[in-house]
């Protein structure tokens, strides 16, 4: 079975600091994208960052970074400077390249909550 | 450049009622999918499409149905509405060479 696991339903920071979100995922596939979405109040889903799994160094963007770990199938989200506005839930998921079907695999969530 | 638009934002239904969900993308994508999210969970696939006149099945397809007449269209049917079927519906889309996919603003579904 394909899954994603977020073992953190709930997380909160400080204005201004670092944080880390973690992901492990499990899929018996070699060809695969990661990403981590974030969905505001507005419930809009949008996309914060993708990682391609045979890419060994890990992407970056702006105040957000991930660390990979393909051995490990594990794959963390770490927003620096964190913002007022980075309050969202955030969701981990994959698709598998190549597959018929090419959709997302999410997980459960973890909803972060940024405190002045 | 809309993107992927859907209607209703927002629809209370009695059971047993019907409705289409509409979803439209004007970025001439090949793929498109229809998820519903459940409260405190992450997106569960209900159907997909690779092109128009092509669907399938994803993960959760009971009690929906889908059709894909046109590239820019893709709404989900849903019959005999039932109060499981609460639950927040997203369309997506993305081009058959990338793997970006993007979201509509979601639907809001209510069945009492």
């Amino acid at each position: 079975a394909q899954t994603v696991t977020q073992s953190q339903p709930e997380m909160s920071v400080q204005e201004a600091e670092t944080v880390t979100l973690s992901c492990t995922y499990d899929t018996s596939e070699n060809n695969y994208y990661l990403f981590w979405y974030k969905q505001p109040p507005s419930r809009q889903m949008i996309l914060v960052i993708r990682q391609e799994a045979y890419k060994q160094q890990n992407a970056t963007e702006n105040r957000f970074s991930v660390n990979f770990q393909k051995a490990a199938k594990s794959f963390s989200l770490k927003i620096s400077d964190s913002q007022l506005g980075d309050t969202a839930m955030y969701f981990c998921a994959f698709m598998i390249y190549g597959g018929s079907q090419g959709n997302l695999i999410f997980g459960k969530g973890t909803k972060l909550s940024v405190k002045p | 450049n809309a993107g992927v638009t859907q209607t209703p934002k927002f629809r209370i239904l009695k059971i047993g009622q019907s409705m289409t969900l509409q979803c439209t993308q004007d970025m001439n994508h090949n793929y498109m999918y229809w998820y519903r999210q459940d409260p405190g969970m992450g997106l569960k696939l209900i159907y997909y499409s690779v092109g128009a006149g092509i669907t399938d099945k994803g993960e959760v397809p009971n009690g929906y149905n889908v059709s894909r007449s046109t590239t820019e269209d893709f709404p989900l049917r849903l019959e005999l509405a039932a109060p499981s079927q609460t639950s927040v519906y997203f369309c997506a889309s993305r081009d058959g060479l990338a793997f970006t996919q993007y979201f509509g603003p979601g639907t809001r579904l209510t069945v009492l």
